[in-house]
């Protein structure tokens, strides 16, 4: 499955597929980007990050792909399972100014058996 | 797994009570954040400091005060509590490599206010 445009909500994928979360962020100066994984009664927890001179950076079973011409980054979860089900963020932050880490809005992935 | 810690897990308090909510990591981060969350949304910053005696205001601070007295402690205290701020409350820290440089936020599990 896959999600586009700006937001979407909730995402369903059935378990063993591959997942893509999309991210449209806001400002063209931001230079480091963050996806955090949060499941039901817990903070957010740090799946993947990237820097703005990179447009690939895998993980194990996760591979962030960022577009800085239409400022846009994805999650791509390989194999989903089970425990994959929470809510995504994608966060980005311009460095040399306020340090200041913003969050987008998420996306619950649901997964179905 | 993360070190840091929040407390009190849950919260329900009155309206004009003065709270705080603590937060200490074991990491030896010199920065540390407060966020705010209802349920399923974004976070938006309340509060953040780069280390000891370092309190910056995020987007959502006006209503809330900070101190760092210690690496390790980052408390928010609310002084007269009000049913708009119910909602969660979620400590942060990380790294700092040095200016212009960054590290991944690291959470507690969050503090889950209600004022009544």
């Amino acid at each position: 499955g896959e999600s586009v445009g700006l937001h979407l909500p909730t995402l369903s994928v059935q378990e063993g597929d591959n997942s893509i979360i999309n991210c449209a962020y806001s400002n063209s100066a931001s230079d480091y980007f963050i996806w955090y994984k949060q499941e039901s009664g817990k903070g957010p927890q740090f799946i993947i990050d990237i820097r703005s001179n990179m447009d690939k950076r895998q993980g194990q079973r996760v591979t962030v792909l960022l577009n800085k011409t239409v400022k846009h980054l994805s999650l791509q979860i390989a194999a989903t399972q089970p425990g994959d089900s929470a809510v995504y963020f994608c966060a980005e932050n311009i460095s040399n100014r306020d340090d200041k880490i913003i969050f987008g809005k998420g996306t619950r992935l649901h997964i179905l058996p | 797994e993360a070190d840091i810690y929040q407390t009190p897990r849950y919260l329900v308090i009155g309206t004009g009570k003065k709270i705080t909510l603590e937060c200490s990591q074991t990491m030896g981060h010199d920065k540390m954040y407060w966020y705010q969350q209802d349920p399923g949304m974004e976070l938006h910053l309340i509060h953040y400091s780069y280390g000891v005696n370092s309190t910056e205001k995020g987007d959502l601070s006006s209503e809330s005060t900070v101190s760092r007295i210690r690496t390790e402690h980052f408390p928010l205290t609310l002084e007269s509590a009000r049913p708009s701020h119910t909602s969660q409350y979620l400590c942060a820290s990380s790294e700092w490599p040095g200016q212009g440089d960054n590290s991944p936020l690291h959470f507690g599990n969050g503090t889950r206010l209600t004022v009544t």
